[in-house]
Formats: C-alpha cells, sequence, structure tokens
C-alpha cells in the first residue's frame, strides 16, 4: 500500500493553465479506471472533482479536467482562478476494496 | 441533501481505545459504500477503511489492520470506526465518506461526498 505519487506543489498566473500529476502502479492507477481527484480548502473537508479518472461531478467547473495514461492519471485545470488555489489529493482504487491516496499537491495562483 | 455528520473525537492516551460514529442522512446508507479517511496535522489524506453497503466485505489499511474496526448499522443509518491500540501517529482528522455505488467488487467508484471530520488526538 504505497501512496500514489504527486509533486509537493505546482503554480500558475491566473488565466494559465496547470497539470497535476500522480503516479502509481500496474496494481492501482494502471489496473482500474478508478482515479478521482480531490480539492481540499484549508481548514475545510475535501470536495471531489473528478471520479474514474476523467468524469466530472455536477457542479464542477468545466475548467477541471482530468486523465489517464499507464500508471499515470493527471489533472488539469485551466483558466486558473484565485479560488483554484487549494491542496489537491488524487486517490486510485487498489483491488480487493482497498484504496491508496497520493501525498497531495498544494497549488499556488501566483 | 446529503449530509455526513461524524463524531467521537477527542483527546486519549496511547493505548487506549475511541469509537467514531459518522450520522448519515438525505440519502439511503444501505444503497452505499462507505469511507473512513484520515489526515494528519500537515499531511495528505490516507485511506483508512472500506465496508461493502451490506458490511458483508470490509478492509483496511496496513497501518491500521489488527487495531480498527469498521461496521455499520444501516438501521440506524450509522457507520462507526472502533479504534483500539491508539498510537500517536493515529493522530489525525477523520473523515467518513460514501462511495456511489455499494462498493462491491464491480459497483465501487470512490468517495463522491463525505463529512466535516472528527479530530482524535493521542497524547499522553
Amino acid at each position: 500500500q504505497s501512496a500514489l505519487t504527486q509533486p509537493a506543489s505546482v503554480s500558475g498566473s491566473p488565466g494559465q493553465s496547470i497539470t497535476i500529476s500522480c503516479t502509481g502502479t500496474s496494481s492501482d492507477v494502471g489496473n482500474y479506471n478508478l482515479v478521482s481527484w480531490y480539492q481540499q480548502h484549508p481548514g475545510k473537508a475535501p470536495k471531489l472533482m473528478i471520479y474514474e479518472n476523467s468524469k466530472r461531478p455536477s457542479g464542477v467547473s468545466i475548467r477541471f479536467s482530468g486523465s489517464k495514461s499507464g500508471n499515470t492519471a493527471s489533472l488539469t485545470i485551466s483558466g486558473l482562478q484565485a479560488e483554484d488555489e487549494a491542496d489537491y489529493h488524487c486517490c486510485s482504487y487498489a483491488g480487493s476494496s482497498s484504496w491508496v491516496f497520493g501525498g497531495g499537491t498544494r497549488l499556488t495562483v501566483l | 441533501q446529503v449530509q455526513l455528520v461524524e463524531s467521537g473525537g477527542g483527546v486519549v492516551q496511547p493505548g487506549r481505545s475511541l469509537r467514531l460514529s459518522c450520522a448519515a442522512s438525505g440519502f439511503t446508507l444501505s444503497s452505499h459504500g462507505m469511507y473512513w479517511v484520515r489526515q494528519a496535522p500537515g499531511k495528505g489524506l490516507e485511506w483508512v477503511a472500506f465496508i461493502w453497503y451490506d458490511g458483508s466485505e470490509k478492509n483496511y489499511a496496513d497501518s491500521v489492520r489488527g487495531r480498527f474496526t469498521i461496521s455499520r448499522d444501516n438501521s440506524k443509518n450509522t457507520l462507526y470506526l472502533q479504534m483500539n491500540s491508539l498510537r500517536a501517529e493515529d493522530t489525525a482528522v477523520y473523515y467518513c465518506g460514501r462511495d456511489k455505488g455499494r462498493g462491491t467488487y464491480y459497483d465501487t467508484y470512490g468517495m463522491d461526498v463525505c463529512g466535516q471530520g472528527t479530530t482524535v488526538t493521542v497524547s499522553s
């Protein structure tokens, strides 16, 4: 049950696009189409932004998109806004009713 | 609307026990798999435990297996986490979460909603 690998931090200017990667193994990310992404503002609960690799829950901005290739999933945020500044966590199914999260990425909007 | 409310957190000495509860409302608990996820101070999220919609299957992170037990009472719309032999490294905010599906091998999608969390501090 090793954690998925995410960059500790990323940054971008308003209006730009950024991508956060999430690297796992062939036992988790690479084996299932069940990667989710969560946004978490300081002191708040996580909020689902992407599920099943690339699906967006209702109410989530179309500026958020997800993808997966091999053992790596990615979250892209386009048209960065100040309110996007938060921590982002990826999570993948790892089989047999087990799940694994990444270490989290701090997004700074410059 | 869908709501999950955790309770039962507090300060506890190492080696002692604590039971967390998660009250569900706004949806049919018996139709969903459920999670416990935690976040240590300044750290990322960590999956702790998962239970199928009917309680027939459960699984745990290696860090808590043998010490923590997840259970549910669908008649009371409540999820539980019994935590025994607590350690300093169990100090965290504990969130309960809902799976979009029943949580079985072919009907699981990940956590779509979670509560606001309850804080557990293990310290002498």
